[in-house]
């Protein structure tokens, strides 16, 4: 009964290949996100997803495409995978009628090798 | 451009007393404040949050304070608990609540409480 889960927890893989994480939430949210925790440990956005449109996209290269079939699911694919994509990624949901707060997903460590 | 920062990327304090993290803003049209707490290989949970209308906010063992004019808040933990070791992110978010509501994060501050 997690609320935000994603998909999978850990992934390791070799530059140049095509990943995808999955992102899905169970709150009834309408809002989703997707943040970056890079080696400096700082959190940074990278999109957000309203009832499926894209609301937010910060400066990330095109190779990070995210999609949203529906408002409960945000998946994250990347392309051409590189080094400097190593990071922990996390999704977050938030309900925009009823607060300010994210509820967070447990992250996903990706590093690329 | 760090808009919001944490210069303390650690913190040690012994079980009983008080903790004190605290963070400072850049930007001005930030008006609601947030502390996450991270677990290792968890995702942060909501722990407290302060409107800018107000100066203080108290939930338990929890309080956090909020100078505007200094553009600093402060997360004030009394009595630290062991179970309270964790990483402390400062968040901020400007006016709008609407779709394109986004928090501001910091680096984050790890709170170690030894017993």
């Amino acid at each position: 009964d997690t609320a935000v889960s994603q998909t999978p927890k850990y992934l390791v893989t070799q530059m140049g290949n095509d990943k995808s994480i999955k992102c899905e939430q169970n709150l009834g949210h309408d809002t989703m996100y997707w943040y970056k925790q890079d080696s400096k440990k700082f959190l940074k956005i990278m999109f957000s997803y309203n009832n499926k449109e894209l609301i937010i996209n910060e400066t990330v290269p095109n190779r990070f495409s995210p999609k949203s079939p529906d408002k409960a699911h945000l998946n994250l694919h990347i392309n051409s995978l590189e080094l400097g994509d190593s990071a922990v990624y996390f999704c977050a949901s938030r309900d925009h009628g009823s607060g300010y707060g994210y509820t967070f997903g447990s992250g996903t460590r990706l590093t690329v090798v | 451009d760090q808009q919001v920062k944490q210069n303390s990327p650690s913190l040690s304090v012994q079980e009983g007393r008080i903790s004190i993290l605290n963070c400072d803003y850049t930007n001005s049209m930030f008006d609601y404040f947030l502390w996450y707490k991270k677990y290792p290989a968890e995702g942060p949970t909501f722990l407290i949050s302060i409107s800018s209308i107000k100066d203080k906010n108290e939930d338990g063992r929890f309080t956090v304070f909020l100078n505007k004019s200094a553009k600093h808040l402060s997360l004030h933990i009394v009595p630290s608990q062991p179970g309270d070791s964790a990483v402390y992110f400062c968040a901020a978010s400007g006016k709008s609540g609407g779709s394109n509501y986004k928090l501001t994060f910091g680096k984050g501050t790890l709170l170690t409480v030894n017993p």
